[in-house]
């Protein structure tokens, strides 16, 4: 199975909002209602930030939001801040009962 | 609190082996699925293949890549699960994270990452 496609990379300024695109098939994103977002910082471990395409664990802010359409998934983060600044990746349940993820994008906070 | 550390990784000659463990606590190890995913320095997330649990007989599945090469196996009496590599390739040289899924079946998205250990590939 080929990588989710994500945008290499996406910029924005503090207190705009972004979208981050994830692309699949409907063997996985188009499947299942089950694409989750990870958040991470360089040379720490992902976080959990979207799970079951709209869902926030505790703890995430409600800046992050998620939703799908059809093959493509995606992640919106309104109210950008500089913390925000990060590599994001998705990732969605296949119909192999496997896991496949996105090649991540690369936010950078102008 | 849930915790995962991965230990084992560093430097292998191709077609070598490694075997890395991944201590976990904080939650019922045993009725947990476990996965193993990877990072390439300066690339995106790769999964690698899962276990899961004993009700589940132990199923495992592995990605393409590494298919063939790798076996996942868990230890439930000492919460811990393994990812023994063989025939080693340049292009396993990752990072290597083990991960607590959760979610349908064998678990639809990581709630914990461990910290990752480095495997590097080269001769």
């Amino acid at each position: 199975q080929s990588a989710l496609t994500q945008p290499a990379s996406v910029s924005g300024s503090p207190g705009q909002s972004i979208t981050i695109s994830c692309t699949g098939t409907s063997s996985d994103v188009g499947g299942y209602n089950y694409v989750s977002w990870y958040q991470q910082h360089p040379n720490k471990a992902p976080k959990l930030m979207i799970y079951d395409v709209s869902n926030r664990p505790s703890g995430v802010s409600n800046r992050f939001s998620g939703s799908k359409s059809g093959n493509t998934a995606s992640l919106t983060i309104s109210g950008l801040q500089a913390e925000d600044e990060a590599d994001y990746h998705c990732a969605s349940y296949t119909s192999s009962s496997t896991m496949l993820f996105g090649g991540g994008t690369k936010l950078t906070v102008l | 609190e849930v915790q995962l550390v991965e230990s084992g990784g560093g430097l292998v000659q191709p077609g070598g082996s490694l075997k890395l463990s991944c201590a976990a606590s904080g939650f019922t190890f045993s009725g947990s699925a476990m996965h193993w995913v990877r990072q390439a320095s300066g690339k995106g997330l790769e999964w690698v293949g899962h276990i899961r649990s004993k009700p589940n007989s132990y199923a495992t599945a592995y990605a393409a890549s590494v298919k063939g090469r790798f076996t996942i196996s868990r230890d439930d009496s000492e919460n811990t699960a393994y990812l023994q590599m063989d025939s080693l390739k340049t292009e396993d040289t990752a990072v290597y994270y083990c991960t607590r899924p959760q979610g349908v079946n064998s678990g639809s998205y990581y709630v914990a990452w461990g910290q990752g250990t480095l495997v590097t590939v080269s001769s």
